[in-house]
């Protein structure tokens, strides 16, 4: 079936340094492809979304691209901020829009 | 105000009590899904409904109910909590039939059971 497989953590980075949280797939067909963000205390936020491949989505200064050659979609951003830290996680949507599957989620602590 | 709003967000209860877990959301969507979160596990889904007369089990339904009272209203319920129940609980909801939709999530309910 399908699922998602992302790099455990945690991870820990100075301020100013670049972030990649690998996330490679399985699935049927061409499925869909996002990423959230939770932050303390709060639920999970879409970050960015990529729907077929060779798309690239971007906010906030992250980016991700979906390969399908290499059945991925890892998180990547140049220059983390304090502010980043945060729990990470990569999701597929099947390509019928009725399940949906998350990855185990990468903490991530930026440090001054 | 949220989209998707949890109530309670805090919960402490004893072992066999019975607990309900409320979500109403005004995005007026169709799908609602209830998961829970452990350290380490990420995500699991417990149940989802794809309309008001359809309910489904998850991953790990067992020792959970659910009800779908409207369509911007799942509940979600522990007849007799146990500890190993103990977890953050979120509702999520999602457009119907949309592969390229995500899902929206509440704030969550931290519960806990002693």
């Amino acid at each position: 079936g399908d699922s998602v497989t992302q790099m455990e953590g945690p991870v820990t980075l100075s301020e100013e340094a670049f972030l990649t949280i690998n996330c490679t797939y399985t699935a049927t067909g061409y499925p869909s492809l996002f990423w959230y963000v939770q932050y303390p205390g709060e639920g999970l936020q879409l970050l960015l979304k990529a729907t077929k491949a060779d798309d690239k989505g971007s906010n906030k200064g992250f980016e991700a691209t979906y390969r399908k050659e290499t059945t991925s979609f890892h998180l990547e951003k140049g220059s983390v901020q304090v502010s980043d830290s945060a729990v990470y996680f990569c999701a597929l949507s099947s390509r019928t829009g009725n399940q949906f599957y998350f990855g185990t989620g990468t903490s991530l602590t930026v440090i001054p | 105000d949220a989209d998707v709003t949890q109530t309670p967000r805090n919960r402490i209860t004893k072992t066999g009590k019975r607990i309900m877990l409320e979500c109403s959301q005004t995005k007026g969507h169709d799908r609602m899904y209830w998961y829970r979160q452990d350290p380490g596990l990420g995500l699991r889904l417990i149940y989802y409904s794809f309309d008001v007369k359809d309910i489904n089990k998850g991953e790990i339904s067992d020792g959970y109910s659910v009800s779908r009272q409207a369509q911007a209203k799942f509940s979600l319920s522990l007849e007799s909590a146990i500890p190993n129940q103990t977890a953050l609980y979120f509702c999520a909801t999602s457009e119907a039939g949309q592969p390229n939709q995500p899902q929206h999530f509440g704030d969550g309910t931290r519960l806990s059971i002693l």
